[in-house]
């Protein structure tokens, strides 16, 4: 059973348009993760939330986390084929150990 | 500095045999973790260390063993390879605890079990 669902899984967009990616649990965590993993490479995180309704922003990405801290968003403005890549959340249910989302796949074509 | 590295990047065995995976960091962190990544699952916690001497499972321990001798490196072993453990393997570092915390993974091991 997943904990932690995201949706969608696969997004393939135009450069230039935007695009929100979604983080779902029934549970509540303490904090939550975003990270971008490239081919061949180990995910790098972007960012962590940790207040419920906490927006962060960094350059074009901006994160929200639920009020119930049980969910989040990943909203992109005007992606780049730069953005491509795999996007994870992870939440923080106990200390340091982190459940992650299944991921999504994200292409921004020229 | 490194950061977290991993040997060897690519990897094909033979069911039945067995192999370690070697992570190591060199940034003096505590907590170190095994994950193996399998498309549409994301990332699941094999075993974690909490330091030298210390470690316990995760989400998907069975067939895989960890040792803890040193802060540095945290080794995972596959005693009996199956087709089933055919996966990228990730090891990842982890600085500060609770929602302070950030982890740093290494590139990764991929691994093919026929």
């Amino acid at each position: 059973t997943q904990l932690l669902e995201q949706s969608p899984q696969f997004l393939s967009i135009q450069e230039g348009e935007n695009l929100t990616v979604y983080c779902n649990s029934s549970s509540v965590f303490s904090s939550l993760q975003w990270y971008r993993q490239e081919p061949g490479e180990g995910p790098v995180l972007l960012v962590t939330v940790v207040t419920g309704g906490e927006v962060k922003k960094l350059k074009r990405l901006t994160f929200q986390f639920g009020d119930a801290r049980k969910d989040s968003s990943l909203h992109i403005t005007a992606a780049q084929p730069g953005d491509t890549g795999l996007y994870l959340c992870a939440g923080d249910t106990s200390g340091s150990r982190l459940t992650f989302g299944e991921g999504t796949q994200l292409t921004v074509n020229p | 500095n490194a950061g977290v590295t991993q040997t060897p990047k690519f990897q094909v065995l033979k069911t039945g045999q067995s192999m370690t995976l070697q992570c190591a960091q060199d940034m003096n962190h505590e907590y170190m973790s095994w994950y193996r990544q399998d498309p549409g699952m994301g990332l699941r916690l094999i075993h974690y260390s909490v330091g030298a001497g210390i470690t316990d499972q995760g989400e998907v321990p069975n067939g895989y063993n960890v040792s803890r001798s040193t802060t540095e490196d945290f080794p995972l072993r596959l005693l009996s390879a199956a087709p089933s453990q055919t996966s990228v393997y990730f090891c990842a570092s982890t600085r500060g605890y609770g929602a302070k915390n950030e982890q740093f993974f290494g590139p990764g091991t991929r691994l093919t079990v026929l």
